[in-house]
């Protein structure tokens, strides 16, 4: 059975430092890998994707995500965090090979970033 | 505005009572997805369609909840007689060629 796991239900970063926000997976072939991110009252907002390739990801804000196979981890990353990346972040996978089927999302991950 | 739309985004209503939720998909998008999103939860799905046809069910998707697509355009979802534990964000999602999916911003249905 496919699944995701967000270890951290909140991590706190001052703005300007990095920031890491944790997804590991499991899936029974080769995953597709996404970051959704998510504001108050607000459906979740595309941020990026690891389809195949480059391990490093980047995608929208900045934000750039490290696959990881031999670990299973897909982490989320910033170089330089903002008050404004606040907000609700869900990692989320589906297998390759199962076309069309739906993902399968974390339980979510709130950042904070303070001024 | 040429993303996924969703109506009502708000929705309260007694126990027991009928509800229907529409999703208007991003046009040339095939393939459409409906989830439930309660608080502290990521969405969980609840079925897809491939342009008409409904190729999956959950089994969260309970006999009270039914959900069509005609002619492969707009969405709709309903549940019949509802229940407290129906109250949840229910949240519209669509794609072409089933890689990232886009999200409408969701119905927030809450049951007294």
């Amino acid at each position: 059975a496919q699944s995701v796991a967000q270890p951290e239900d909140q991590v706190n970063v001052a703005e300007g430092n990095p920031l890491t926000v944790k997804c590991t997976y499991s899936v029974s072939g080769n995953p597709y890998l996404f970051w959704y991110v998510q504001y108050p009252n607000r459906g979740l907002q595309f941020l990026l994707k690891y389809i195949t390739g480059d391990n490093l990801v980047k995608g929208s804000y900045g934000f750039e995500a490290e696959f990881n196979k031999s670990q299973t981890s897909f982490h989320l990353k910033k170089p330089s965090a903002l008050v404004s990346d606040s907000a609700l972040y869900f990692c989320a996978v589906r297998d390759i090979g199962q076309a069309g089927t739906a993902l399968i999302f974390g339980k979510g991950t709130t950042l904070s970033v303070s001024s | 505005d040429t993303g996924v739309s969703q109506d009502p985004r708000h929705k309260i209503t007694k126990r027991g009572q009928n509800v229907t939720f529409r999703c208007d998909p991003i046009s040339e998008h095939n393939r459409l997805y409906w989830y439930r999103q309660t608080l502290g939860q990521g969405p969980e799905f609840l079925t897809y369609f491939q342009n008409e046809a409904q190729l999956e069910k959950s089994r969260l998707l309970s006999d009270r909840f039914s959900a069509e697509r005609p002619k492969g355009s707009f969405s709709t979802l309903e549940i019949q007689r509802t229940e407290q534990g129906d109250s949840a964000m229910y949240l519209c999602a669509s794609t072409f060629g089933g890689n990232e999916q886009f999200f409408g911003p969701g119905t927030r249905l809450t049951v007294l």
